[in-house]
């Protein structure tokens, strides 16, 4: 079966400073990777995914995450946050032959202060 | 289309007390997940449908719990005799590929 360990549950950063939300999953098939933001008092939305190709994906709104299969990690990093990126991030993973459900990590509160 | 929507968003129950959660999901979404949060803890997978075929119920998913999607459209999940452990945020998901999972905004039980 396969895990996600996000091994920061909070991280506080100031203004315009970069950041790196940490993930690390376990598996014994090919995964596909997800990021997912919860701000407050509303659902998950998808930030980003990795399916194939290109190890490195990107948001809309600046983030990225790289895959690094030696590492099993799949690290989101913003050069510089905006106060509006106070949410929630959870980092999941899917595989085939699991009608690709989702396995959720705990969970990382960035907030970001002025 | 809104997206997913689930009734109610909020439910007070006294223990022992059945409750039931509606989710409707994106039109032609033929998947639909249910998962459960708890409180400083990622969404946990509860049970999955294709169409209105549930093909897969997690451990979580005591006897308590059922669930259904008459003619593959919106879902129903029922938990009888609600115990305080069930106080959670429930969460309903839909997708069309397997790709991507859209969801709602949750059902936040409470069992008092």
């Amino acid at each position: 079966a396969q895990s996600v360990t996000q091994l920061d549950s909070q991280v506080p950063v100031f203004e315009e400073a970069p950041v790196e939300l940490r993930c690390n999953y376990s598996s014994s098939v090919s995964v596909y990777l997800f990021w997912y933001v919860q701000y407050p008092n509303q659902g998950l939305q998808l930030l980003l995914k990795y399916l194939s190709g290109s190890t490195l994906v990107e948001s809309i709104n600046g983030f990225e995450a790289e895959f690094n299969k030696s590492q099993t990690s799949f690290h989101l990093r913003k050069p510089s946050v905006h106060i509006s990126d106070t949410a929630e991030y959870f980092c999941a993973v899917s595989v085939e032959g699991s009608n690709y459900k989702l396995t959720f990590g705990k969970g990382t509160l960035l907030t970001v202060n002025p | 289309d809104t997206g997913v929507s689930q009734d109610p968003r909020h439910k007070i129950t006294k223990r022992g007390q059945n409750v039931t959660f509606r989710c409707d999901p994106i039109s032609e979404h033929n998947r639909l997940y249910w998962y459960r949060q708890t409180l400083g803890q990622g969404p946990e997978f509860l049970t999955y449908f294709q169409n209105e075929a549930q093909l897969e119920k997690s451990r979580l998913l005591s006897d308590r719990f059922s669930a259904e999607r008459p003619k593959g459209s919106f879902s129903t999940l029922e938990i009888q005799r609600t115990e305080q452990g069930d106080s959670a945020m429930y969460l309903c998901a839909s997708s069309l590929s397997i790709y991507e999972q859209y969801f709602g905004p949750g059902t936040r039980l409470t069992v008092t």
